[in-house]
């Protein structure tokens, strides 16, 4: 149980386009879900927190009108960033929780942007 | 602010070998202290979970133990696989605005030579 999808897996956009990453839990029912960033040898890096049906929370220092949070129900969180510029080159992975502490992982996105 | 940080960044060992992992974080009011493994382009897979409370947990090979009051964890992995390589991450969980969030360390990456 508690397996969390990400899709898609890999994507290559271009510089200037916006790129939809999707998560879902599948077989339970997420009330928060969490995106996170990981650039080469770094941690990952706790971007914003979404409770189903209500605003994001943005960790300091990420762009709220660039990296759009969608959390629409209880399976699925959507994570898309606007004019992609190669900067925003990463792994994106997403983490789903119900009501605890523990979270489940999504495989995770690797975004190129050219 | 939570800082988690993982020493050493990369070690080689050779197979069976035992061996320990170490992390370290500035604030000790954490909820949970987890060990994470992951492989290459992939997403995160949960190895231990201790709570606050809690000295120690096992699972198999692996050991992993906590003392808030230091700031300390390690991981210990007995008789080490070349199976075993892999980046490990730690992260300590604290409590507030109604989520449990992760602070991450930037991991140590474990090469275990055949």
């Amino acid at each position: 149980g508690a397996v969390v999808s990400q899709h898609p897996s890999w994507v290559i956009c271009k510089s200037g386009t916006s790129v939809k990453i999707e998560c879902r839990s599948l077989d339970f029912q997420a009330t928060t879900m969490f995106w996170y960033r990981q650039f080469p040898k770094q941690s990952l890096m706790l971007m914003a927190t979404s409770n189903e049906g209500s605003k994001a929370t943005y960790e300091q220092g990420v762009e709220k009108d660039k990296f759009l949070i969608n959390h629409a129900s209880l399976t699925l969180s959507t994570l898309t960033v606007t004019s992609a510029h190669p900067e925003d080159s990463s792994f994106y992975i997403c983490s789903a929780s119900a009501e605890s502490y523990e979270q489940y992982f999504g495989p995770g996105t690797r975004l190129t942007v050219t | 602010k939570q800082e988690v940080t993982q020493i050493p960044a990369a070690l080689s060992v050779p197979e069976g070998e035992n061996l320990v992992l170490n992390c370290s974080f500035t604030d000790s009011a954490i909820y949970n202290l987890q060990w994470f493994r992951q492989d290459p382009g992939k997403g995160l897979t949960s190895l231990l979970l201790i709570q606050s409370s809690q000295r120690e947990q096992t699972s198999g090979r692996l050991n992993a133990s906590l003392d808030k009051s230091s700031g300390r964890s390690t991981l210990y992995i007995a008789a080490s696989q070349p199976g075993d390589s892999a980046t490990y991450l730690c992260a300590a969980t604290r409590s507030g605005a109604g989520s449990y969030q992760l602070t991450f360390g930037k991991g140590t990456k474990l090469s275990v030579i055949p």
